[in-house]
């Protein structure tokens, strides 16, 4: 069966960087696009960034774009998430996600991770 | 803001029939791109409903199903029972802001 297993939660200073990981089993993870969403405390989802299964195609949030890199290691089965100077806001629990295509753009995510929490506060 | 619009809450009684609406534009749904619904417990993964407006992944009874006109959506839930409490949200991709997109989500309460 499919699984997603997030980890590199915790709490950080304002301007610190944290790097997430996604691991990955039961399915051929280097096939499928993958995607990190987030949920703010008392908010709703929140769409953070996509990769194409090559990891050539790189999509992010307005807010992510300059600070956040998202990549794979198809030989490890896990994706990153990769965040700088990390804010107050960026504060929330981070999914990853599975698209059941090659690509990211426009697919539903049919599999999701439980989620790890991101703290950001001095 | 999200780009997508839904109730905050909708509340139901066990076995009646709930629908929860999704409301876009002329750069997402309105475009022709897909409305995939999931439905979220506090503190478990989200679990995918319906993807591509109407279609429901194996496992997820057919007292959900979805729909799609213009520029809205909406999730129909037949047959309430108490366990379906929880949040519910759409996503679609919006072609202006060249990313996925989610509505804001809402909590569905069974009396």
């Amino acid at each position: 069966q499919v699984q997603l297993v997030e980890s590199g939660g915790g709490v950080v200073q304002p301007g610190r960087s944290l790097r997430l990981s996604c691991a990955a089993s039961g399915f051929t993870f280097s096939n499928y696009g993958m995607h990190w969403v987030r949920q703010a405390p008392g908010k709703g989802l929140e769409w953070v960034a996509g990769l194409s299964y090559d990891g050539k195609n790189k999509y992010y949030l307005d807010s992510g774009k300059g600070r956040f890199t998202i990549s794979r290691d198809n030989s490890k089965n896990t994706l990153y998430l990769q965040m700088y100077s990390l804010r107050a806001d960026d504060t929330a629990v981070y999914y990853c996600a599975k698209s059941p295509f090659v690509g990211v753009g426009g697919t539903p995510l049919d599999y999701w991770g439980q989620g790890t929490l991101v703290t950001v506060s001095s | 803001q999200s780009v997508l619009t839904q109730p905050p809450s909708v509340t139901g009684a066990p076995g009646q029939r709930v629908t929860i609406s999704c409301t876009g534009s002329s750069s997402n749904i309105g475009a022709g791109y897909d409305v995939h619904w999931y439905q979220h417990l506090p503190g478990t993964a989200p679990r995918l409903l319906i993807y591509d407006n109407n279609n429901r992944p194996s496992g997820v009874p057919d007292r959900f199903s979805g729909s799609k006109s213009g520029t809205s959506a909406s999730l129909a839930i037949t047959g309430l029972q108490v366990e379906d409490e929880a949040d519910y949200y759409c996503q679609s991709y919006d072609s202006s802001l060249s990313r996925e997109v989610f509505g804001g989500g809402t909590k569905l309460t069974v009396l």
